[in-house]
């Protein structure tokens, strides 16, 4: 079957560094994204991993874990405007390329 | 600019009554879809279309309907037979490739009266 688990809630404080993990189970996996919706707003596209390693984007940073099903979005720095929830979500060859959300992480960054 | 969007904002629906949800978008994709999320929960997949003309259920179809006429265009029918439908309503739309991101709309949210 299909499942994304993710904490449900975090706090960090100003200027530190987050780690939100995620980790999946998935038939056929093809690739990994994390979004980060506002409250009430639309999600927006912050990273993509498919191959094993790290990505890194400004302040944003994710790794992969293809063999461990394992992947953690890394915010340095952190401002007030982070907090928010992270979704991590799947794409799956199984069932025609759709992408399967976790429940969210929400990050609420204190002063 | 290019983007994606939903109408109305915000919803209401009397009991028995059918309403539908606007998404349009002007990025050129081929592939949209239509997401329902609750409070503290994933996005669920209702519908998805890969090209005009041609649209598949996703995990929880019922009670929903929806046309692909047009490229641009991917309206969402929310029916009677949908017993539970307040919610959080997003379209979505993507490239056709596997490493491409799907770009929302901002939503609708549905409430019943």
């Amino acid at each position: 079957g299909q499942n994304i688990d993710q904490p449900t809630e975090m706090t960090a404080t100003e200027g530190a560094i987050v780690q939100i993990n995620c980790t999946y189970q998935t038939s056929g996996f093809n690739g990994l994204f994390w979004y980060q919706q506002h409250a009430g707003e639309a999600p927006t596209f912050l990273s993509y991993n498919v191959l094993d390693g790290l990505e890194e984007k400004g302040r944003f940073s994710s790794f992969l874990s293809r063999s461990k099903g394992y992947s953690y979005l890394l915010l340095k720095e952190l401002q007030m405007k982070d907090s928010a929830s992270y979704l991590c979500a799947v794409r799956d060859l199984v069932g025609g390329f759709k992408t399967i959300f976790g429940a969210g992480t929400r990050l609420f960054v204190k002063a | 600019d290019g983007g994606i969007t939903q109408s109305p904002k915000y919803l209401f629906r009397k009991e028995g009554q059918n309403v539908t949800l606007s998404c349009e978008q002007n990025l050129n994709h081929d592939a949209m879809y239509w997401y329902r999320q609750d409070p503290g929960q994933g996005l669920r997949l209702i519908y998805y279309s890969q090209i005009v003309n041609d649209f598949q259920k996703g995990d929880i179809a019922e009670g929903y309907s929806v046309s692909r006429e047009k490229k641009e265009s991917f309206p969402l029918t929310v029916t009677s037979a949908q017993k539970n439908p307040t919610a959080f309503y997003l379209c979505a739309s993507s490239l056709p490739t596997g490493n491409q991101p799907q770009h929302f709309g901002d939503g609708t949210r549905l409430s019943i009266l």
